[in-house]
């Protein structure tokens, strides 16, 4: 069962554009969520995070939504440029409930292509 | 920015033979350290949590007398893959973060093994 859910496998936009990547995910203890770009045999890189207390955390051209009543998370990039094609990664996990852990749980990413 | 590294960041190794990839958080103290492969076009799976000085926990399905990892310090965790094969020929990421609940976790760059 995937917990974390990125059901677009690529997206395609202009440089200059917006680039919204959405993610989903199904376990209510997750209180707490990250994104991730990745490139190619590298490790992934932190982009942002945002709380569960929280709807919206902005850092530069990256701002993600959260919309805990449909379990839904979105990554807003403006405007994309090409250094943006990467692999981003929705990853979330439990750390404000007894018992809960550091440990993240990953959606499947979703390949960005940014077209000058 | 906090800085994890991962050695090697390739390498190949015979059939039966063991290889030990080394993980180090670089300016920070990682009380925990995670453990992740990732097969192409594939999501990042949990294999193991390590928290410093005590057992690895490992998820369901990954066996723990063939990825044996140490956290020895708070500084240091290790993978050994023993008997590698080569369905074990994979990418293989740490992460590391510190002993605030809050802290972001950190990435390595990853180690591609090829088992031959």
């Amino acid at each position: 069962d995937q917990q974390v859910k990125q059901n677009s496998p690529s997206l395609s936009v202009q440089e200059g554009r917006i680039s919204i990547l959405n993610c989903d995910y199904t376990n209510s203890m997750f209180d707490y969520f990250l994104w991730y770009k990745k490139y190619p045999a590298e490790g992934p890189t932190f982009l942002i995070s945002i709380s569960s207390i929280k709807d919206k955390n902005e850092d530069g051209r990256f701002t993600v939504f959260l919309n805990k009543s449909a379990k839904h998370l979105s990554l807003h990039i403006v405007p994309s440029q090409p250094g943006d094609s990467a692999v981003y990664f929705c990853a979330a996990s439990a750390r404000g409930f007894q018992g809960g852990s550091e440990k993240l749980v990953f959606g499947k990413g979703t390949k960005l292509t940014v077209n000058p | 920015g906090a800085v994890v590294s991962q050695h090697p960041s390739r390498v190949i190794c015979k059939s039966g033979t063991s290889v030990k990839i080394e993980c180090r958080s670089l300016d920070f103290q990682a009380t925990t350290m995670f453990w992740y492969r990732q097969f192409p076009k594939q999501s990042l799976m949990l294999m193991a949590t390590s928290n410093e000085g005590s057992k690895a926990t490992y998820e369901q399905g990954v066996e723990k007398d063939k990825f044996l990892i140490n956290h020895a310090s708070l500084t240091l965790s290790t993978l050994t893959v023993t008997s590698a094969h080569p369905e074990d020929s994979s990418f293989y990421i740490c992460s590391a973060t510190g002993g605030s609940i809050g802290n972001t976790i950190y990435f390595g760059e990853g180690s591609w093994l090829t088992v031959v």
